[in-house]
C-alpha cells in the first residue's frame, strides 16, 4: 500500500514544548514538503526538501525545524518558539526529477492543538 | 512560484448540476494543477494542464487555460454531493517545484 502517512492524526501538547510531526512516503520521490493550514484558510509552505540531507526555508519557516536524513522520512518540529502553533499540518512529496512532473501527494495531516 | 486566485470562494448547488470555479495567476507557468480537499484531509491532485495545452478533461472534469488571459477554470458536471469540498489551483512548473495554493472554493452540493 504506496502512499504517505502522517502520525500522530491529532496531537496535542502544552505551551513551551516542542514536537515532531511525523511524515513517511514509500514513493521513492525526492522532493517533500510541509504546510500549515489555518482555518478557511490557504496551505503556507513551512519547509521543503528537494534531496536527502538538503531542505529550504518556506514562507513561514520561523518556530519551526525539519531534518531529512533519509529519503522516506521529512521529520517536522515544532519548537516553542513558534508564536501560534494550533494548525492542520499537511507533509506532501513530488517525484521531481522522475519524469518532470509536479505533483504533489499529501499526506492525511495532523491536527496540533496547543492548551 | 505564485499564488493562484480562486473565485468564487464559496459556491452552493443542487446536486446534478454543474459546477464552475475559477482561478487567475500573475506571471508566466509551465503548468497549472488543480486540487482537492475534503474537509479536515490532505489535498487529492485531480488534473494538470500544461501551458501549451487549452482544454483537458478527465471524467466529469473539465479544465480550461487561457495563458493569454493568465486564468483557468475547472467545470465539473452532474455534481454529486461527494464532491462536496475546498478545490484548489496551483500555477506551477518553476525550478524548485514550489507550489502555492490559495485559500480556494469552498463548493457545497446540495443532496
Amino acid at each position: 500500500d504506496g502512499g504517505i502517512t502522517q502520525s500522530p492524526k491529532y496531537l496535542f501538547r502544552k505551551e513551551g514544548q516542542n514536537v515532531t510531526l511525523s511524515c513517511e512516503q514509500n514513493l521513492n520521490h525526492d522532493a517533500m514538503y510541509w504546510y500549515r493550514q489555518d482555518p478557511g484558510q490557504g496551505l503556507r509552505l513551512i519547509y521543503y526538501s528537494q534531496i536527502v540531507n538538503d531542505f529550504q526555508k518556506g514562507d513561514i519557516a520561523e518556530g519551526y525545524s525539519v531534518s531529512r536524513e533519509k529519503k522516506e522520512s521529512f521529520p517536522l518540529t515544532v519548537t516553542s518558539a513558534q508564536k501560534n502553533p494550533t494548525a492542520f499540518y499537511l507533509c506532501a512529496s513530488s517525484p521531481y526529477g522522475q519524469g518532470g512532473e509536479d505533483t504533489q501527494y499529501f499526506g492525511p495531516g495532523t491536527r496540533l492543538t496547543v492548551l | 512560484s505564485q499564488q493562484g486566485e480562486e473565485d468564487p470562494q464559496a459556491l452552493s448547488i443542487q446536486e446534478g448540476e454543474n459546477a464552475t470555479m475559477n482561478c487567475s495567476y500573475k506571471t508566466s507557468i509551465n503548468n497549472l494543477q488543480w486540487y482537492r480537499q475534503n474537509s479536515g484531509r490532505g489535498l487529492v491532485h485531480l488534473i494538470l494542464i500544461r501551458s501549451n495545452e487549452r482544454e483537458k478533461h478527465s471524467g466529469r472534469l473539465r479544465v480550461t487555460l487561457d495563458t493569454s488571459k493568465k486564468s483557468s477554470s475547472l467545470l465539473i458536471t452532474a455534481s454529486r454531493a461527494a464532491d462536496t469540498a475546498s478545490y484548489f489551483c496551483a500555477p506551477g512548473g518553476g525550478a524548485t517545484n514550489k507550489l502555492i495554493f490559495g485559500t480556494g472554493t469552498l463548493l457545497a452540493v446540495q443532496p
